[in-house]
């Protein structure tokens, strides 16, 4: 069983759909996050948790939604998205948060579609 | 604005032979350097690191150069193999921030 887990794998949605995106980590982690990967750009962190409580928003549009119902899963909920925001989609962990030790443990992410 | 920057998109070399990969990055706040490789269908994983207080780090066939003055890290990986094909990320971070500033990669190559 990898550390991180991510369902789906692939996601195609129309604008009006609403859909979940899922992170499970068995790595004991405290912190976990959601980062966003759109071609030929960087990474961009999207919102981090640590012990469950959302410690980061970086500027995500509202039509993305996340939750943390326990140290080991997280949900990306999202409604209304458009076309621009297919991306693949990485759900991380780490022991603590990024900034003491930077190592984070990323899900094999989630590819979106929005037509 | 991209605070962590990768300027070569793709790099290929023989195998046996050193590879190469560059990073530069703007904020002096920056204390910890990272790499990340990534296969094709897998999430990146973690490679190599170098805090703000060193200028190299060694892992077996990964070394990481950090010039603080110049703001630039390089990994060096000698000798390359065939499985090293992927992509590298470079990231940074400062203590106590709650995230890691990526690169846009760099798709390295190792010809057998």
């Amino acid at each position: 069983e990898t550390g991180v887990t991510q369902t789906p794998r692939h996601l195609v949605m129309g604008m009006t759909n609403k859909k979940s995106l899922k992170c499970e980590q068995h790595l004991g982690h405290n912190a976990m996050y959601w980062y966003k990967q759109s071609a030929k750009k960087p990474l961009e962190l999207m919102f981090v948790y640590s012990l469950e409580e959302r410690v980061e928003n970086n500027s995500v549009p509202s039509r993305f939604s996340p939750e943390c119902p326990n140290s080991s899963h997280l949900f990306l909920h999202l409604h209304t998205l458009q076309p621009e925001d297919s991306a693949l989609y990485l759900c991380a962990s780490s022991q603590d948060q990024a900034g003491a030790t930077g190592e984070l443990f990323f899900g094999e992410g989630s590819r979106l579609t929005v037509l | 604005d991209q605070q962590v920057k990768q300027n070569s998109p793709s790099l290929s070399v023989q195998e046996g032979r050193i590879s190469i990969l560059n990073c530069d990055y703007t904020n002096s706040m920056f204390d910890y350097f990272l790499w990340y490789k990534k296969y094709p269908a897998e999430g990146p994983t973690f490679l190599i690191s170098i805090s703000s207080i060193k200028d190299k780090n060694e892992d077996g066939r990964f070394t990481v150069f950090l010039n603080k003055s110049a703001k630039h890290l390089s990994l060096h990986i000698v000798p390359s193999q065939p499985g090293d094909s992927a992509v590298y990320f470079c990231a940074a971070s400062r203590t106590g921030a709650n995230n890691l500033f990526f690169g846009t990669g760099t798709r390295l190559t190792v010809i057998p």
